[in-house]
């Protein structure tokens, strides 16, 4: 069956403008997760989504982060007004229940 | 804020090699632990789930052992090949639904 996929796989965007990254999960996952990598660091918790609702957005690192998830399945993360700090790979997993994650390919987001 | 270390950052060995690596956390607050291999273009695949003190678990040449009373796991690999370059990512959950990772060990295998 089909993995998670997440669109796009590279996108180079200048300073200031806005970016929507998407992700599709597993069909049947409730649970959603976003991340980031950094260059030289680890995977950084963003968002989780059960369902629709996302009980814990405690990792979105400014208010220029959003991100909702629509029929309990695709996901929009956008940044507003992007940084070049917000220059990662970011990727998404999903899961059944809890447990283990299946991950995407992550989107490469570069901002010059 | 829970703090995930993985040791060594990186490593090179030997095919034919046996190696292990390190995921240190927070012995409180444990729910799970979760290992996972990244290899380079590819998304992260889980290796193992490990939730009780002692707990062992294999995949054909790797394995892992938890030690939730001094907050440790241990990541085998034994007779390393070059198909098992890649970083380790280990991931530990102070409770349902949060994964808190490491920065991960890049493993590589010379032919």
């Amino acid at each position: 069956g089909a993995g998670v996929s997440q669109s796009p796989s590279n996108k180079v965007t200048e300073k200031g403008k806005d970016v929507e990254l998407r992700c599709d999960p597993i069909s049947g996952h409730t649970a959603l997760y976003w991340y980031r990598q950094s260059l030289g660091q680890g995977l950084e918790f963003l968002i989780y989504f059960q369902g629709n609702s996302a009980p814990d957005k405690s990792g979105l690192p400014s208010d220029r982060f959003s991100a909702e998830r629509t029929g309990g399945s695709v996901s929009t993360l956008t940044i507003q007004r992007t940084q070049q700090e917000d220059s990662a790979v970011y990727l998404c997993a999903s899961s059944l229940e809890w447990g283990e994650q299946y991950f995407g390919p992550g989107t490469r987001l570069t901002v010059t | 804020i829970l703090n995930v270390e993985q040791s060594p950052q990186s490593l090179h060995v030997q095919e034919g090699d046996s190696t292990n690596f390190t995921c240190s956390f927070p012995s409180s607050n444990f729910y799970a632990l979760h290992w996972y291999r990244w290899e380079t273009a590819k998304s992260p695949e889980a290796l193992f789930v490990m939730t009780l003190n002692g707990d062992e678990k294999k995949k054909g040449r790797i394995s892992a052992t938890l030690n939730t009373k001094e907050g440790y796991s241990y990541l085998y690999i034994k007779g390393s090949q070059p198909e098992d370059s890649a970083t380790y990512l280990c991931a530990v959950s102070p409770g349902t639904y949060k994964y808190i990772f490491g920065t991960g060990t890049r493993l590589k295998v010379l032919a």
